[in-house]
């Protein structure tokens, strides 16, 4: 059974500091793996989506890699902002395609400090 | 462009009580979903679509029904409403399956609506 988690739970940091976000998932044999962004009250936006044919998706200050043999995701956020303060979330599909595949972690809560 | 558009935003029902969450999106997505999200815990699949006509069940369906009339509207039901059915129910939707090869399949999801039953 694929299970998804993200470590760690919580983090705080001061403005200005590089971090980076994990995510690990126990069954290699996926299609592709997306990170969201979720504000408390709202829904989740799509950040950045990797195929399983790719190693990296880059957008603005975001950079996602993929590492599917030790089924490793690290989402690397520069210069961090207190605009960046949110929970993301990495969701995973996995191969054999009904929609029941698509595994989601529980998320980390980033606080970025002015 | 709207998006996708839940409605209401938060509801309180009495057990026992049914009522449905509306879902509309205006991108002419072919998939839609449902999701549910409980405090500490992942999202977790409760049904979903491939479009007009078709629905199919996903990890936690048991106390909800589906129907797909149009490619905009997805709503869902709940017809004896149960206080484990507190939660924030979140409806996406995708061009294609979450999973395919391709661009496309990005999931866009709406703001949520948060429900308690007492």
């Amino acid at each position: 059974k694929q299970e998804v988690t993200q470590i760690p739970a919580a983090l705080s940091v001061p403005e200005g500091e590089n971090l980076v976000l994990n995510c690990s998932f126990t069954d290699s044999a996926i299609y592709n793996l997306q990170w969201f962004r979720q504000d408390p009250g709202k829904g989740l936006t799509s950040l950045l989506l990797i195929q399983s044919s790719q190693r990296e998706q880059t957008s603005g200050r975001l950079n996602a890699s993929l590492d599917k043999s030790s089924g490793r995701s690290t989402l690397y956020i520069a210069a961090s902002q207190p605009g960046d303060s949110a929970t993301y979330l990495c969701a995973v599909s996995r191969r054999g395609g009904s929609q029941g595949n698509l595994i989601f972690g529980k998320g980390t809560k980033l606080s970025v400090k002015p | 462009n709207a998006g996708v558009t839940q409605t209401p935003k938060f509801r309180i029902l009495k057990i026992g009580q049914s009522m449905t969450l509306q879902c509309t999106q205006d991108m002419n997505h072919n998939y839609m979903y449902w999701y549910r999200q409980d405090p500490g815990m992942g999202l977790k699949l409760i049904y979903y679509s491939v479009g007009a006509g078709i629905t199919d069940k996903g990890e936690v369906p048991n106390g909800y029904n589906v129907s797909r009339s149009t490619t905009e509207d997805f709503p869902l039901r709940l017809e004896l409403a149960a206080p484990s059915q507190t939660s924030v129910y979140f409806c996406a939707s995708s061009y294609s399956r979450f999973g395919d090869r391709g661009p496309n399949s990005p999931l866009h999801f709406g703001n949520g609506t948060r429900l308690t039953v007492t």
